[in-house]
C-alpha cells in the first residue's frame, strides 16, 4: 500500500537537544511539507520542499532544519533554537502540476514530540 | 491561520441531526479542500472544490464553494458518531502559499 509514514509517533526531547523527525513517501510524489500543529491554531507551515535537493521556508522556519536528499525522504530537524518545540508534528506530500502546490496532500500519521 | 477562518470553533450534536461548517477566506481562493483529523493522527482527506459554485458530495458529507464570496461550508445530514472529529478547510491563495483553517471539533451524541 502507498502512504507516508513518520516516526516515531511519541518523541521526547531535553532542552538544548536537537532532534530529527522522519518522513517517508512511497508515493512517488515530488512535493513535501512539515506542518506544526497547535491546540486551536490549525496548521502551520514549517518547511516544503517540490524538488529533490531544493526546500523553501514556511511561516515558521526559524529553528528547524529540513533536508531533501531522496525523493522519497524529508526529514525535519528541531534544533535547540527553537523556543516552543512541543507540538503535534504532521508530514504530508502531493503531486506538483504546472510548478503549483494546489493539489491534494496526504499526510502522515504525525509525531508528538515533547520537550522535557 | 487568519487567512482562513472556520466557524463554529466547536459543535455538539445530537446523533441524527444536520449540521454545517463554514470556512471564509480574507483573499482569493485557487483551491479549497476539506479535511478530517481524529485527534492525535493524521488528516485525511475529503473533497477539493475548485470552480466557484461547485458542489460535491460524498455519502452523507456534501462541500460547496461560493467563490464570490469566498466562502466554503461542508454539510453533514444525519450526523453519526463516526463523523465525530476536527474537520479543517485547506487553500492554495498564490503560486506557492497553502493555508490551513484552525479548524471545528465535532462531537456527536449517540
Amino acid at each position: 500500500d502507498g502512504g507516508i509514514t513518520q516516526s516515531p509517533k511519541y518523541l521526547f526531547r531535553k532542552e538544548g537537544q536537537n532532534v530529527t523527525l522522519s518522513c517517508e513517501q512511497n508515493l512517488n510524489h515530488d512535493a513535501m511539507y512539515w506542518y506544526r500543529q497547535d491546540p486551536g491554531q490549525g496548521l502551520r507551515l514549517i518547511y516544503y520542499s517540490q524538488i529533490v535537493n531544493d526546500f523553501q521556508k514556511g511561516d515558521i522556519a526559524e529553528g528547524y532544519s529540513v533536508s531533501r536528499e531522496k525523493k522519497e525522504s524529508f526529514p525535519l530537524t528541531v534544533t535547540s533554537a527553537q523556543k516552543n518545540p512541543t507540538a503535534f508534528y504532521l508530514c504530508a506530500s502531493s503531486t506538483v502540476s504546472g510548478g503549483t502546490i494546489y493539489n491534494e496532500q496526504f499526510f502522515g500519521p504525525g509525531t508528538r514530540l515533547t520537550v522535557l | 491561520s487568519q487567512e482562513l477562518e472556520q466557524s463554529p470553533q466547536s459543535l455538539i450534536v445530537q446523533e441524527g441531526k444536520n449540521l454545517t461548517i463554514n470556512c471564509t477566506s480574507s483573499k482569493t481562493l485557487y483551491g479549497l479542500y476539506w479535511y478530517k483529523q481524529k485527534y492525535g493522527e493524521g488528516l485525511i482527506f475529503l473533497m477539493m472544490l475548485q470552480k466557484g459554485g461547485e458542489e460535491k458530495s460524498h455519502e452523507k458529507i456534501t462541500a460547496k464553494l461560493d467563490e464570490k464570496k469566498q466562502q466554503s461550508s461542508l454539510h453533514i445530514t444525519a450526523s453519526q458518531p463516526s463523523h465525530a472529529g476536527i474537520y479543517l478547510c485547506g487553500a492554495a491563495h498564490n503560486f506557492n502559499k497553502f493555508y490551513f483553517g484552525s479548524g471545528t471539533k465535532l462531537n456527536v451524541k449517540p
